[in-house]
């Protein structure tokens, strides 16, 4: 079975430093993985993705995930925090060796970015 | 081009009402999905449809019923609302493929009382 964590309910991180949102994961066979970020009373909205290829995987608003299949994680970084970027990040992966419904989600991290 | 739409974006249902959830989206996609998210458990599936005229049960579907109307058309059907299924409800679409990405409507919030 499928399944993602992300260990921390809320991260804090002040404007202009680095920020970090955790994820593992884990499947049977290789895996797809995706972050999503919500922002309030909205729907989710696509911000990368990691298929295959290079680790290093850009995003939209200037995200970047780093997939690690040795320590099974894909994690979210930003190299200077906005306080535009406080909202609801989730991670999800899908096997690749399963049909595209199974995309599974994490439980979601609170991104707080303080001027 | 509207992307996904959900209506209504509020309902407050008393328990034993029964309500369906439309949704619609424009992008000419394949596949639909039904979600719920609850505080503390992230977005679980309920039901899904790969293609138009068919349906699959995702991880939650006990107390929903879904059509697939046709391909824009995704609803859920609530027959009888309990209080547990009192959550904000989203629905998404998929063009087609493993490697393609679900973009999501804004959501309905649902409360049973």
């Amino acid at each position: 079975a499928q399944s993602v964590a992300q260990p921390e309910d809320q991260v804090n991180v002040a404007e202009g430093n680095p920020l970090t949102v955790k994820c593992t994961y884990s499947v049977s066979g290789n895996p797809y993985l995706f972050w999503y970020v919500q922002y309030p009373n909205r729907g989710l909205q696509f911000l990368l993705k990691y298929i295959t290829g290079d680790n290093l995987v850009k995003g939209s608003y200037g995200f970047e995930a780093e997939f690690n299949k040795s320590q099974t994680s894909f994690h979210l970084k930003k190299p200077s925090a906005l306080v535009s970027d406080s909202a609801l990040y989730f991670c999800a992966v899908r096997d690749r060796n399963t049909g595209f419904q199974k995309l599974v989600f994490g439980t979601g991290t609170r991104l707080l970015v303080s001027p | 081009n509207a992307g996904v739409t959900q209506t209504p974006k509020f309902q407050v249902l008393k328990t034993g009402q029964s309500m369906t959830l439309q949704c619609a989206q424009d992008m000419n996609h394949n596949s639909m999905y039904w979600y719920r998210q609850d505080p503390g458990m992230g977005l679980r599936l309920i039901y899904y449809s790969a293609s138009e005229g068919t349906t699959d049960k995702g991880e939650v579907p006990n107390g929903y019923n879904v059509s697939r109307l046709n391909k824009r058309e995704f609803s859920l059907r609530l027959e009888s609302a309990a209080p547990s299924q009192t959550s904000v409800y989203f629905c998404a679409s998929l063009a087609g493929g493993r490697t393609d990405t679900q973009y999501f409507g804004p959501g309905t919030r649902l409360t049973v009382l």
